[in-house]
């Protein structure tokens, strides 16, 4: 069964550097989408992409945060000047169609702590 | 007021036990509504999509009640593989559809 992958599975990095998450969608998707859960609070949404552009983004994902697909498989989350709150999983997820009536396929998530 | 509620739990119920939970929302203009499940430290996976007619998926079933903006998921004859926390999410209409999930319901099915 397809399955979106994400690496790496732990990401341990110092305050105000940069770091990059790296996920792989299922290979006939055409939305990505990119979540964080702090320990234990709920999931929260940050960011959806299409056609090689962002289609939504929350509040959360500002100037600190972008995303790029730079091939035709992965999908990239970048962190800019971490800090500690940012410390969280990060979940990434695609689906087939746009997310109303269509199931998103998440990854096994990574876990990012920033120190 | 929160966008998306839920009661946090836990449930503890025994095995063969019927659970039910509830989710509401605040936005009048949410336009699909979904229950997934997190095992502990896990990535959601979904569960069941909520129609507006309500929709049953063998033990569970999900219902809708856009007048009083709340979904609900029923689980009968529960298992002790039914442990998990049970996420409630809606997707507020904007441009796209923007996943708004509750905090979830911890289930905890004992023998």
């Amino acid at each position: 069964e397809p399955e979106v992958t994400q690496t790496p599975s732990h990401q341990v990095t110092q305050m105000g550097q940069e770091v990059i998450l790296r996920c792989v969608p299922i290979s006939n998707h055409l939305y990505f989408y990119w979540y964080r859960q702090i320990l234990g609070q709920k999931v929260e949404f940050l960011v959806s992409f299409y056609n090689n552009e962002i289609s939504e983004k929350s509040e959360i994902f500002d100037d600190q945060f972008s995303v790029e697909r730079p091939d035709g498989s992965n999908f990239t989350l970048k962190i800019r000047s971490t800090k500690l709150e940012d410390s969280a999983m990060y979940f990434c997820a695609s689906s087939e169609l746009q997310a109303d009536r269509e199931e998103q396929y998440f990854g096994p998530g990574t876990r990012l702590t920033v120190t | 007021r929160k966008e998306v509620e839920q009661d946090p739990g836990p449930f503890n119920v025994p095995e063969g036990a019927t659970v039910a939970f509830n989710c509401t929302y605040s936005n009048s203009a949410s336009q699909s509504f979904f229950w997934y499940r997190q095992d502990c430290r896990k990535e959601p996976k979904l569960l069941m999509s909520v129609y507006s007619s309500g929709n049953e998926d063998g033990r569970f079933t999900a219902q809708l009640n856009r007048a009083s903006q709340y979904i609900s998921l029923l689980i009968r004859d529960s298992k002790l593989s039914d442990s998990a926390t049970y996420l409630c999410v809606v997707n507020i209409a904007g441009g796209s559809y923007i996943p708004t999930f509750g905090r979830g319901t911890s289930l905890i099915v004992h023998p």
